[in-house]
Parts: C-alpha cells; structure tokens; sequence
C-alpha cells in the first residue's frame, strides 16, 4: 500500500504566486524526497531531505520535514508556467532502498 | 548527470502478446533498478525490485509470471509482460540506484506506455 499521502490533489495557481504541498507519510524513515513529473514523462528528482534535517533550499524550492508529525511541505515560491506538473513524496520505506511514493499534487500554473 | 535509458518510450499490441521493456544506466552501474506501474493521474506504485544477478522481489499481488523481470548485467534490467491483456495497458518506469554513489536518489527512466487493444 502507499505510504505518502498528499495534499491537496489537484492546485491552480497564478504565475507569480507561491504554491505549498504537504505530504504525510506513515513509517520511520531515512530520508524523504520530493520528485517532479511532467504529463506523461519520467520523474525527476528535485530535493532530498534526511530525517535529521528540518528545512532544505535549493532555488526556488523550499521542503521541510517534521518527523514527529511525518510530514513534509514543498514549496516553490514565484511559480512559473512551466512548473507545472504533478509533484510527488518519496519515502524509503522504512529504512529500505525501496521507494514508496505519495498520491501527488497535480500543480497547474496559469500564465 | 545519471541517466536511464526506457526503451520502447511506446508500445501498442495485440491482446496475448509478450512485451519486453529494457531499462539501462548509461553512465553508472546499477546492482539494483525498480520496476513502477503507474495509472492515470495515479502515483508510481511498486512492482518489484531487480536485483543484478539473482532473482527480482516482488511487492504483494504483483504477479511473478505475469511480469517477468530479469537483471543480467550492471547496466541492464528488463522487464516483460507476458500474455498481456488490455488490463495491463498503464505507464510502466524503471529507475536504478548508482551503487557508486549510493541509494539515493534513484534515477528514472522516461517510461513505457503500453496500450493493448
């Protein structure tokens, strides 16, 4: 069964604005990740933070972790068309190699 | 960067065809890739793993028969879909782990759509 769960499902947003993702997950974990997925294509990695870790940036990105709540948030600030995408969690499963994926964030930036 | 070649990216057949999908690392070595099946508008859900020289572990309800998998060299897993059925018609990735770098992350291929008709 997945482990992630994400929400909201669906998000439109102005180009401009900020769009925020929360993902919940259910076991411990190493490390939590964040992938990118245009229609139809593979995904693409975006952000990896470990469980000891609070808060990551990397450009316009923002992720935070609580592990005391197994939860994530992914933020891109400034959005632009071309962020649109569905946007996914990645958990490794307990410690595993194996990556359980949350149920995504289909983001839709209108120009 | 790594990369991860999925090949075909397309593939339509007739019900009860065989249907092999290769998944290969081009410029690292991969002792173990992932096989996904993804729905429409779904997340990636697990099929099973592919271990370089041995058996492949499969997640709950996958059927082993249905969907063979098969991991010969450090570079190469495929995956075939035996006697497909229109049910087996989704998006399928693959996505390998640099042993050189470690588990993390794992890079993905482009998938396969495959449609049966």
């Amino acid at each position: 069964s997945q482990q992630g769960e994400e929400d909201p499902q669906a998000l439109s947003i102005q180009e401009g604005e900020n769009a925020t993702m929360n993902c919940s997950y259910k076991t411990s974990i190493n490390n939590l990740q964040w992938y990118r997925q245009n229609s139809g294509r593979g995904l693409v990695h975006l952000i990896l933070i470990r469980s000891n870790e609070r808060e990551k940036h990397s450009g316009r990105l923002r992720v935070t972790l609580d592990t005391s709540k197994k939860s994530s948030s992914l933020l891109i600030t400034a959005s632009r068309a071309a962020d649109t995408a569905s946007y996914f969690c990645a958990t490794d499963a307990g410690g595993t190699y194996k990556y359980i994926f949350g149920t995504g964030t289909r983001l839709k930036v209108l120009a | 960067g790594a990369v991860v070649s999925q090949h075909p990216s397309w593939v339509i057949c007739k019900s009860g065809t065989s249907v092999k999908i290769e998944c290969r690392s081009l410029d690292f070595q991969a002792t173990t890739m992932f096989w996904y099946r993804q729905f429409p508008k779904q997340s990636l859900m697990l099929m099973a793993t592919s271990n370089e020289g041995s058996k492949a572990t499969y997640e709950q309800g996958v059927e082993k028969d249905k969907f063979l998998i098969n991991h010969a060299s450090l570079t190469l897993s495929t995956l075939t879909v035996t006697s497909a059925h229109p049910e087996d018609s989704s998006f399928y990735i693959c996505s390998a782990r640099d042993q050189g770098t470690g588990p993390w992350p794992q890079h993905f291929g482009d998938g396969t759509r495959l449609s049966i008709l």
